[in-house]
């Protein structure tokens, strides 16, 4: 079945330093595929997205690439800072569809 | 524009009990869908609604079950309640306009607890 595998967390990193979170999936069909953002006490919040293979989705200074290739979406940022500590999920959903399935979060703690 | 509202924030339940949760939309959005999301299974899908219909169900007993009126207000219902259904619950709208692939909008959840 469709799935998303994330790399496990919790990420910790010193603040101005780079920043990948891995993302891989298993999907029949062409998805599109999603960065989540989830602070601390709050819902999820789209972060960013890429509906077709060599889309890059970007805001607020992360990046990701739709790898049909390699079926991946990893997340970038070149420079985090202590806001950006929250968890993300990456996540797929099929054009017409009615179900999006998440990957399991990566936890992210940037120290000052 | 308001966001996803979702009725109550907290709720304390015991076993056995049943429970509603409420969801309403962002104005304008026909699509709802509910989440579990629990430390040790993650985000997991419960349903989601379109025009009242249910159009897509996740694999959870039957104890779980939903639905969607006129206005796209949701509720979901949780009936014989166990230890194991404590988790936070989000819920998310979506304008699911022409079948195309669209953001989902998630409220801030509602954290039950089951004692």
């Amino acid at each position: 079945g469709d799935s998303v595998t994330q790399m496990e967390g919790p990420v910790t990193l010193s603040e101005e330093a780079f920043l990948t979170i891995n993302c891989t999936y298993t999907a029949t069909g062409y998805p599109s595929l999603f960065w989540y953002v989830q602070y601390p006490g709050e819902g999820l919040q789209l972060l960013l997205k890429a509906t077709k293979a060599d889309d890059k989705g970007s805001n607020k200074g992360f990046e990701a690439t739709y790898r049909k290739e390699t079926t991946s979406f990893h997340l970038e940022k070149g420079s985090v800072q202590v806001s950006d500590s929250a968890v993300y999920f990456c996540a797929l959903t099929f054009t017409g569809g009615f179900k999006t399935i998440f990957g399991a979060g990566t936890r992210l703690f940037v120290k000052a | 524009k308001a966001g996803v509202t979702q009725t109550p924030r907290y709720l304390i339940k015991t076993r056995g009990q049943q429970v509603t949760l409420s969801c309403s939309p962002i104005s304008g959005h026909r699509s709802v869908s509910w989440y579990q999301q629990t430390p040790g299974q993650g985000l997991q899908f419960l349903f989601e609604y379109f025009s009242e219909t249910q159009r897509n169900k996740g694999n959870f007993p039957g104890r779980f079950s939903g639905r969607q009126f006129s206005n796209s207000r949701s509720e979901m219902n949780v009936s014989t309640l166990e230890l194991g259904d404590s988790a936070l619950y989000l819920c998310a709208s979506s304008l699911r306009e022409g079948g195309g692939v669209d953001e989902q909008f998630f409220g801030p959840g509602t954290r039950l607890t089951v004692l």
